[in-house]
């Protein structure tokens, strides 16, 4: 079945620093890919998203890049701030066949220090 | 517009009670699904509902169960609750069944609810 691996958490860097969280799925045929985020006490907000291989999703300054050839859609953002401390979730939908549903990675915490 | 609108926000019951959370979904939307996070389990897929129809239903025991109304509000139920179902219940809404290509699924903020 589909599934979707993020990398372990969690994830502590200093305000400023470069942010990357792998995420690596699993599917037959042509997911779409999601980032979703948790702030801290809240419901999961969609942060951006790609339908197409070599799409790259983007939003506040963060951005994916839909990769078919290596089954991956890394989150990446130049310079992050102390407000994007929040779980983030790797997250793929497909059509076809009875399993329609959201398949979520596991999340990744990220904090970020002044 | 309002996005997807879930009550109540929290609430505690007790072993063996039962329970009863709203969703409504953004206004045009006719998919309403259900998840149900915890830290040791992640997000897990409840069930999913679409023009009133169950589409889906995740890896719950009987006890789950869901019904969405003809103006697309949504409402799950646990019966007998134990405290393991102590849980943020997420309640997400879309204008398509949930698998399909390129439809993006815009999530409440979610019921917690604690059981003693």
């Amino acid at each position: 079945g589909d599934s979707v691996t993020q990398m372990e958490g969690p994830v502590t860097l200093s305000e400023e620093a470069f942010l990357t969280i792998n995420c690596t799925y699993t599917a037959t045929g042509y997911p779409s890919l999601f980032w979703y985020v948790q702030y801290p006490g809240e419901g999961l907000q969609l942060l951006l998203k790609a339908t197409k291989a070599d799409d790259k999703g983007s939003n506040k300054g963060f951005e994916a890049t839909y990769r078919k050839e290596t089954t991956s859609f890394h989150l990446e953002k130049g310079s992050v701030q102390v407000s994007d401390s929040a779980v983030y979730f790797c997250a793929l939908s497909r059509g076809g066949g009875s399993n329609y549903k959201l398949t979520f990675g596991k999340g990744t915490l990220l904090t970020v220090n002044p | 517009k309002a996005g997807v609108t879930q009550t109540p926000r929290y609430l505690i019951k007790t072993r063996g009670q039962q329970v009863t959370l709203s969703c409504s979904p953004i206004s045009g939307h006719r998919s309403v699904s259900w998840y149900q996070q915890t830290p040791g389990q992640g997000l897990q897929f409840l069930f999913e509902y679409f023009s009133e129809t169950q589409r889906n239903k995740g890896n719950f025991p009987g006890r789950f169960s869901g019904r969405q109304f003809s103006n697309s509000r949504s409402e799950m139920n646990v019966s007998t609750l134990e405290l393991g179902d102590s849980a943020l219940y997420l309640c997400a809404s879309s204008l398509d069944p949930q698998g399909l290509a390129g439809n993006t699924i815009y999530f409440g903020e979610g019921s917690w609810l604690t059981v003693v």
